[in-house]
Protein backbone atom coordinates (compact mmCIF):
# COMPACT_ATOMS: atom_id res chain seq x y z
CA UNK A 1 0.00 0.00 0.00
CA UNK A 2 0.80 3.76 -0.36
CA UNK A 3 1.91 5.70 2.67
CA UNK A 4 0.48 8.88 3.44
CA UNK A 5 1.36 11.63 1.27
CA UNK A 6 1.50 15.75 1.27
CA UNK A 7 1.46 18.45 -0.75
CA UNK A 8 2.88 20.39 -1.14
CA UNK A 9 6.38 19.55 0.67
CA UNK A 10 7.62 22.99 0.76
CA UNK A 11 6.04 26.63 1.16
CA UNK A 12 6.86 30.13 1.48
CA UNK A 13 4.09 32.48 2.27
CA UNK A 14 4.01 36.18 3.10
CA UNK A 15 2.68 37.32 6.51
CA UNK A 16 -1.00 37.83 5.64
CA UNK A 17 -1.60 35.67 3.28
CA UNK A 18 -3.19 32.05 3.47
CA UNK A 19 -2.65 28.51 2.73
CA UNK A 20 -3.89 25.10 1.96
CA UNK A 21 -2.44 22.21 2.63
CA UNK A 22 -3.15 18.35 1.58
CA UNK A 23 -3.41 14.60 2.83
CA UNK A 24 -3.95 11.74 1.32
CA UNK A 25 -4.42 8.87 3.64
CA UNK A 26 -3.59 5.12 3.28
CA UNK A 27 -5.70 3.61 1.17
CA UNK A 28 -8.59 2.47 3.32
CA UNK A 29 -7.74 4.89 5.90
CA UNK A 30 -10.89 7.28 6.88
CA UNK A 31 -9.47 8.80 9.57
CA UNK A 32 -6.96 11.85 9.38
CA UNK A 33 -5.53 13.92 11.88
CA UNK A 34 -3.41 17.24 11.14
CA UNK A 35 -0.34 18.16 13.38
CA UNK A 36 2.00 21.23 14.18
CA UNK A 37 6.03 20.37 14.47
CA UNK A 38 8.03 22.78 15.78
CA UNK A 39 11.24 22.37 18.15
CA UNK A 40 10.05 23.66 20.97
CA UNK A 41 6.93 22.42 21.21
CA UNK A 42 6.73 18.94 19.67
CA UNK A 43 3.80 17.45 17.88
CA UNK A 44 0.92 19.63 18.69
CA UNK A 45 -2.54 18.41 17.48
CA UNK A 46 -5.03 20.49 15.65
CA UNK A 47 -7.76 18.44 14.41
CA UNK A 48 -8.87 14.81 13.03
CA UNK A 49 -11.68 13.82 10.93
CA UNK A 50 -13.82 11.29 10.38
CA UNK A 51 -16.20 10.08 6.99
CA UNK A 52 -16.21 13.72 6.27
CA UNK A 53 -17.16 15.40 9.82
CA UNK A 54 -14.50 16.90 12.30
CA UNK A 55 -14.44 15.20 15.78
CA UNK A 56 -11.44 16.51 17.29
CA UNK A 57 -9.89 19.80 18.04
CA UNK A 58 -6.60 20.91 19.00
CA UNK A 59 -6.14 24.44 21.21
CA UNK A 60 -5.34 26.40 17.96
CA UNK A 61 -6.99 29.82 16.60
CA UNK A 62 -9.68 29.79 14.22
CA UNK A 63 -7.11 30.85 11.56
CA UNK A 64 -6.92 27.16 11.56
CA UNK A 65 -9.12 25.52 9.74
CA UNK A 66 -10.02 21.66 7.97
CA UNK A 67 -12.10 19.68 6.01
CA UNK A 68 -12.29 16.13 4.95
CA UNK A 69 -13.66 15.05 1.10
CA UNK A 70 -15.62 12.10 0.89
CA UNK A 71 -12.24 9.90 -0.22
CA UNK A 72 -10.62 10.27 2.75
CA UNK A 73 -8.63 12.76 1.33
CA UNK A 74 -8.05 16.20 3.46
CA UNK A 75 -6.81 19.95 3.58
CA UNK A 76 -6.30 22.52 6.29
CA UNK A 77 -5.89 25.58 5.66
CA UNK A 78 -4.69 28.28 7.83
CA UNK A 79 -5.52 31.77 7.06
CA UNK A 80 -4.23 35.61 7.67
CA UNK A 81 -0.07 33.86 8.02
CA UNK A 82 1.64 34.60 10.92
CA UNK A 83 5.42 34.07 11.46
CA UNK A 84 4.92 31.56 13.97
CA UNK A 85 2.89 29.64 12.23
CA UNK A 86 6.29 28.55 10.64
CA UNK A 87 6.36 25.02 11.44
CA UNK A 88 6.07 21.23 10.04
CA UNK A 89 2.41 20.59 9.46
CA UNK A 90 1.96 16.67 9.87
CA UNK A 91 -0.92 15.05 8.53
CA UNK A 92 -1.60 11.77 9.46
CA UNK A 93 -3.99 8.31 8.89
CA UNK A 94 -5.88 5.56 10.68
CA UNK A 95 -8.52 2.84 9.62
CA UNK A 96 -10.71 4.65 12.30
CA UNK A 97 -10.61 7.12 15.25
CA UNK A 98 -10.07 4.58 17.77
CA UNK A 99 -10.36 1.01 18.48
CA UNK A 100 -8.66 -2.45 19.50
CA UNK A 101 -6.12 -1.74 16.30
CA UNK A 102 -6.16 1.35 15.96
CA UNK A 103 -2.54 2.58 14.35
CA UNK A 104 -1.48 6.05 13.24
CA UNK A 105 0.78 6.50 10.37
CA UNK A 106 2.42 10.09 9.14
CA UNK A 107 2.62 11.50 5.94
CA UNK A 108 5.98 12.88 5.20
CA UNK A 109 4.76 16.53 5.80
CA UNK A 110 4.34 19.99 4.33
CA UNK A 111 7.28 22.39 5.50
CA UNK A 112 5.40 26.32 6.02
CA UNK A 113 7.89 29.39 6.07
CA UNK A 114 6.19 32.31 6.80
CA UNK A 115 8.50 35.83 5.86
CA UNK B 1 -7.31 16.45 28.86
CA UNK B 2 -4.28 13.80 28.62
CA UNK B 3 -0.82 15.02 29.61
CA UNK B 4 2.31 13.44 28.76
CA UNK B 5 5.69 14.19 29.94
CA UNK B 6 8.85 12.80 28.40
CA UNK B 7 12.34 12.37 29.88
CA UNK B 8 14.80 13.16 28.88
CA UNK B 9 14.79 15.29 26.22
CA UNK B 10 18.67 14.17 25.49
CA UNK B 11 20.23 11.35 25.87
CA UNK B 12 23.99 10.12 24.98
CA UNK B 13 25.09 6.40 24.59
CA UNK B 14 27.69 4.68 23.43
CA UNK B 15 27.44 2.03 20.77
CA UNK B 16 26.16 -1.30 22.15
CA UNK B 17 24.81 -0.02 25.46
CA UNK B 18 20.81 0.05 26.63
CA UNK B 19 18.73 3.38 25.87
CA UNK B 20 15.66 3.99 28.17
CA UNK B 21 13.27 6.71 27.59
CA UNK B 22 10.51 7.66 29.82
CA UNK B 23 6.82 9.15 29.86
CA UNK B 24 4.43 9.81 32.37
CA UNK B 25 0.60 10.39 31.21
CA UNK B 26 -2.06 12.30 33.00
CA UNK B 27 -5.46 10.44 32.12
CA UNK B 28 -6.55 6.81 34.08
CA UNK B 29 -8.50 6.33 31.14
CA UNK B 30 -5.92 6.15 28.24
CA UNK B 31 -4.91 2.89 27.17
CA UNK B 32 -3.04 2.90 24.03
CA UNK B 33 1.00 4.07 24.35
CA UNK B 34 2.50 4.24 21.02
CA UNK B 35 6.17 5.14 20.23
CA UNK B 36 7.24 7.19 17.16
CA UNK B 37 10.77 7.41 15.52
CA UNK B 38 11.60 10.37 13.14
CA UNK B 39 14.84 10.62 11.76
CA UNK B 40 16.23 13.72 10.64
CA UNK B 41 14.03 14.96 7.77
CA UNK B 42 12.12 12.21 7.91
CA UNK B 43 8.40 11.54 9.09
CA UNK B 44 7.27 10.07 12.26
CA UNK B 45 7.63 6.14 12.54
CA UNK B 46 5.27 4.00 14.29
CA UNK B 47 8.15 1.47 16.12
CA UNK B 48 6.06 0.04 18.50
CA UNK B 49 2.93 0.35 20.43
CA UNK B 50 1.30 -0.97 24.06
CA UNK B 51 -2.16 -1.50 24.86
CA UNK B 52 -3.44 -1.56 28.64
CA UNK B 53 -3.90 -5.34 28.84
CA UNK B 54 -0.22 -6.06 29.05
CA UNK B 55 2.56 -4.54 30.60
CA UNK B 56 4.81 -5.47 28.18
CA UNK B 57 5.85 -5.28 24.90
CA UNK B 58 9.31 -6.74 22.61
CA UNK B 59 10.04 -6.33 19.03
CA UNK B 60 13.89 -7.68 18.58
CA UNK B 61 16.14 -5.31 20.57
CA UNK B 62 12.99 -2.31 21.57
CA UNK B 63 10.65 -3.13 23.98
CA UNK B 64 7.95 -1.09 25.72
CA UNK B 65 6.77 -1.62 29.21
CA UNK B 66 3.76 0.21 30.77
CA UNK B 67 2.70 0.34 34.65
CA UNK B 68 -0.74 1.41 34.67
CA UNK B 69 -0.60 1.91 38.27
CA UNK B 70 1.82 4.28 38.55
CA UNK B 71 0.74 5.84 35.19
CA UNK B 72 3.92 5.54 33.35
CA UNK B 73 5.12 3.76 30.24
CA UNK B 74 9.14 3.29 28.94
CA UNK B 75 10.77 2.45 25.80
CA UNK B 76 13.95 0.32 26.17
CA UNK B 77 16.60 -0.12 23.63
CA UNK B 78 19.33 -2.99 23.82
CA UNK B 79 22.51 -3.08 21.67
CA UNK B 80 21.88 0.38 20.57
CA UNK B 81 23.42 0.96 16.89
CA UNK B 82 24.40 4.56 14.94
CA UNK B 83 21.19 4.24 13.35
CA UNK B 84 19.15 4.28 16.33
CA UNK B 85 19.79 7.85 16.32
CA UNK B 86 16.86 10.11 15.55
CA UNK B 87 14.31 11.90 18.12
CA UNK B 88 11.42 9.20 19.79
CA UNK B 89 8.20 10.65 20.39
CA UNK B 90 6.03 8.87 22.72
CA UNK B 91 2.33 9.21 22.90
CA UNK B 92 -1.05 8.47 25.21
CA UNK B 93 -4.83 8.31 24.32
CA UNK B 94 -7.96 6.27 25.44
CA UNK B 95 -8.05 5.20 22.01
CA UNK B 96 -12.08 5.66 22.23
CA UNK B 97 -12.48 7.44 19.17
CA UNK B 98 -12.79 10.72 21.04
CA UNK B 99 -9.87 11.66 22.32
CA UNK B 100 -6.64 12.59 20.26
CA UNK B 101 -3.27 10.85 20.67
CA UNK B 102 -1.37 13.44 22.68
CA UNK B 103 2.55 13.30 22.00
CA UNK B 104 5.46 14.16 24.70
CA UNK B 105 8.05 16.56 23.61
CA UNK B 106 10.44 13.89 22.19
CA UNK B 107 13.88 12.67 23.42
CA UNK B 108 16.84 12.94 20.62
CA UNK B 109 19.20 10.06 21.27
CA UNK B 110 22.52 9.99 19.97
CA UNK B 111 24.15 6.83 19.22
CA UNK B 112 28.09 7.32 19.66
CA UNK B 113 30.33 5.00 17.44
Amino acid sequence: KAGVTQTPRYLIKTRGQQVTLSCSPISGHRSVSWYQQTPGQGLQFLFEYFSETQRNKGNFPGRFSGRQFSNSRSEMNVSTLELGDSALYLCASSYTPGGPNYEQYFGPGTRLTVT
Amino acid sequence: GENVEQHPSTLSVQEGDSAVIKCTYSDSASNYFPWYKQELGKRPQLIIDIRSNVGEKKDQRIAVTLNKTAKHFSLHITETQPEDSAVYFCAATRNSGNTPLVFGKGTRLSVIA
